[in-house]
C-alpha cells in the first residue's frame, strides 16, 4: 500500500533539472510533496488534489496522473539548498490519512 | 505566526517505561496528525485529532495513544515500551482535517528506548 518512489537517490550538479516520482497501485485522491534535510522537519512543497486542483509554492511544480495512480516532482535549475530527502504521502482511496513513500535522496553540487 | 513546537525535543527511556509527548500546533490550526519516523520504516501515520475527536488512526498497537486539548494542543502516549519504539516522532498540524490541506511539521521528539 506504500507508494513506491523513484529512483531512491540522484546526485546533479547545480543548474541541473530533475524528476521524482511517486507510483501507487491503489486509487489516489491527493499526493503531497516534503522535502526535509537532515535532522530538520519535513516541510511543505506541493499538494495535488483529485480534479487538478494544486497548491504549492511557485518555484516547485507537479504533476499528478490520476488514472495512471502517478505524480511527479519537477526541480528545474537546482539550487545547493535544493538538498535533502524528498518524499510523497498519498491519500489512498480517500482515507484521509498520508501514507509516505521512503523517500528520495537528492544530492545537489556545485 | 510561530511553528509548530513539540516538548521534550530528545527522551530516554527504558523498556517498560511509558512516555507523554506534546505537541502545539499552529495558531488557529486545529488539526494535528502523529507520526513515527525510522529508517527502516520511512514515516509512518499514528493518528489524527481534530477538535479534540480522534478522526483517523494507523496501523499501531493500543499501546500508542493521544488526546487533544479545547486549545489544540496534542498529547501522545506510549505504554511499555519496547525498544523498537525508538523513532522520532514527529506532530503536525492543519487548518483542515485529512488530507486536503498542507500539513506543517514540528521538530520532532527523539525517542531512545534502552
Amino acid at each position: 500500500q506504500q507508494p513506491v518512489q523513484s529512483p531512491q537517490a540522484v546526485i546533479l550538479r547545480e543548474g541541473e533539472d530533475a524528476v521524482i516520482n511517486c507510483s501507487s497501485s491503489k486509487a489516489l485522491y491527493s499526493v503531497h510533496w516534503y522535502r526535509q534535510k537532515h535532522g530538520e522537519a519535513p516541510v511543505f512543497l506541493m499538494i495535488l488534489l483529485k480534479g487538478g486542483e494544486q497548491k504549492g509554492h511557485e518555484k516547485i511544480s507537479a504533476s499528478f496522473n490520476e488514472k495512471k495512480q502517478q505524480s511527479s516532482l519537477y526541480l528545474t535549475a537546482s539550487q545547493l539548498s535544493y538538498s535533502g530527502t524528498y518524499f510523497c504521502g498519498t491519500d489512498i482511496q480517500g482515507a484521509q490519512k498520508l501514507v509516505f513513500g521512503q523517500g528520495t535522496r537528492l544530492t545537489i553540487n556545485p | 505566526k510561530a511553528g509548530v513546537t513539540q516538548t521534550p525535543r530528545y527522551l530516554i527511556k527504558t523498556r517498560g517505561q511509558q512516555v507523554t509527548l506534546s505537541c502545539s500546533p499552529i495558531s488557529g490550526h486545529r488539526s494535528v496528525s502523529w507520526y513515527q519516523q525510522t529508517p527502516g520504516q520511512g514515516l509512518q501515520f499514528l493518528f489524527e485529532y481534530f477538535s479534540e475527536t480522534q478522526r483517523n488512526k494507523g496501523n499501531f498497537p493500543g499501546r500508542f495513544s493521544g488526546r487533544q486539548f479545547s486549545n489544540s494542543r496534542s498529547e501522545m502516549n506510549v505504554s511499555t515500551l519496547e525498544l523498537g519504539d525508538s523513532a522520532l516522532y514527529l506532530c503536525a498540524s492543519s487548518l483542515a482535517a485529512g488530507s486536503g490541506g498542507p500539513q506543517f511539521f514540528g521538530p520532532g521528539t527523539r525517542l531512545t528506548v534502552l
